[in-house]
């Protein structure tokens, strides 16, 4: 079945560096777009960047737009954020989201990691 | 950016009640109207894409319907694994956008 699993969240102080990595199993990772979506503690669900399939095409929230970066690498079934110049409001549970297709447009997450938890200090 | 407002932001229903969450849109997106539920604690579940196609494995007591601005998601009939936070989110145009949420919880 699908997976997507988050790992690399954690304690940083404000202006330093993490990186998150979602690992993906049960399907074709390169045949499918996928999504960053944040949570603050006790807030709604964010929208951050996508990616499509081949990695070529990329978005991003305008909160996060010049300090994240989304990549993935299709040889490890892995898809990366990462995350520079953090911020105390980048506090937030992320999850990684899987699109059911290889377009990143026009289609909707069917499938979502369990999410891991960054804490800016 | 497209707002998503959803109403109501919480409510209080009995096991077996019929409930109703209503999305706006604060301009046109078609059909691009996904919804998503989420339980404390846990990742969002996805429900319903294209404003009213279940997802698989969702049970058909979930329905979705909408065009345009204006979308609604119904639980035909409550049940205890029904209470949770429920999202809309538009993905007509980037970025994406979701509803602030409405909490179903029991009466």
């Amino acid at each position: 079945q699908v997976q997507l699993v988050e790992s690399g969240g954690g304690v940083v102080q404000y202006g330093r560096s993490l990186r998150l990595s979602c690992g993906a199993s049960g399907f074709t990772f390169s045949s499918h777009a996928m999504h960053w979506v944040r949570q603050a503690p006790g807030k709604g669900l964010e929208w951050v960047a996508v990616i499509s399939n081949d990695g070529i095409n990329k978005n991003y929230a305008d909160s996060v737009k010049g300090r994240f970066t989304i990549s993935r690498d299709n040889s490890k079934n892995t898809l990366y954020l990462q995350m520079n110049s953090l911020r105390l409001e980048d506090t937030a549970v992320y999850y990684c989201a899987r699109l059911p297709g290889l377009i990143w447009f026009g289609l909707s997450i069917d499938y979502w990691g369990q999410g891991t938890l960054v804490s800016v200090s | 950016d497209i707002q998503m407002t959803q109403s109501p932001s919480s409510l209080s229903a009995s096991v077996g009640d019929r409930v109703t969450i209503t999305c706006r849109a604060s301009q046109g997106i078609s059909n691009y109207l996904a919804w998503f539920q989420q339980k404390p604690g846990k990742a969002p579940k996805s429900l319903i894409y294209a404003a009213s196609s279940l997802q698989s494995g969702v049970p058909s007591k979930f329905s979705g319907s909408g065009s345009g601005t204006h979308f609604t998601l119904t639980i035909s009939s409550l049940q205890p694994e029904d209470f949770a936070t429920y999202y809309c989110q538009q993905y007509n145009a980037y970025p994406l956008t979701f509803g602030g949420g409405t909490k179903v919880e029991i009466k």
